[in-house]
């Protein structure tokens, strides 16, 4: 059974930092392109950043509203994606998500729960 | 910049077909999924790669692609496929996903 394990969502002020991790298990994480997905309070789904398996070079890829701002890093001994977010922003509020990408996403049919982030002074 | 334009909601009767459709830049030189969410859960995936259906999504979920427009049916359209459908195109550099389309079914 494939599993999507979010977390570290937490409450913290404009300009703080903020570390979410997503736990996977069920399929081989090593070979996946993981991707971060956010959506704010009743807006749509909007691409954070993804980043390559070890073999196609670990490069990440961000939209433009993170780039800069957000690094996205894995763990393959612990099949775990990161995403670390730095001078956080109030329009950066929402829940976050992770799942495989590419070539990959069909591994993860369902996501899992995400993880919320609330930036407010 | 790179956007998916959707329609922002379609109606559709219980039994018919459903169409939503999905256009932008380029689409035809990357791949489409799409995505069911129904309020207060994750989203679902149920096309990739375009035409793919994952195995547990039922066969009245059907996806195709023509120029720069994809385009997510649902033959025979049931109650229970009332919910928010997104459409996500990615390739090599990025990824971006569509403003969302509301099906009711009424």
């Amino acid at each position: 059974e494939v599993r999507l394990v979010e977390s570290g969502g937490n409450l913290v002020k404009p300009g703080g930092s903020l570390r979410l991790s997503c736990a996977v298990s069920g399929f081989n994480f090593h070979y996946a392109w993981m991707t971060w997905v956010r959506q704010a309070p009743g807006k749509r789904l909007e691409w954070v950043g993804r980043i390559k398996s070890k073999s196609d070079g670990a490069t990440t890829d961000y939209a433009a509203p993170v780039r800069g701002r957000f690094t996205i890093s894995r763990d393959d001994s612990k099949s775990t994606v990161f995403l670390q977010m730095n001078s956080l922003k109030t329009e950066d509020t929402g829940v976050y998500y992770c799942s495989p990408a590419g070539d990959y996403v069909s591994w993860a049919d369902y996501w899992g729960q995400g993880t919320l982030v609330t930036v407010s002074s | 910049s790179d956007e998916l334009t959707q329609p922002p909601a379609v109606s559709v009767s219980p039994g018919q077909t459903a169409t939503i459709t999905c256009s932008g830049s380029r689409l035809g030189e990357r791949f489409v999924c799409w995505f069911q969410q129904k309020p207060g859960q994750s989203p679902v995936l149920v096309i990739y790669r375009d035409s793919e259906r994952p195995s547990g999504i039922p066969e009245r979920f059907s996806g195709s692609i023509s120029g720069n427009t994809a385009t997510l049916t649902i033959s025979g359209t049931q109650a229970m496929d009332e919910a928010d459908y997104y459409c996500q195109a990615w390739d090599s550099s990025a990824e971006v996903f569509g403003g969302g389309t509301k099906l009711t079914v009424l």
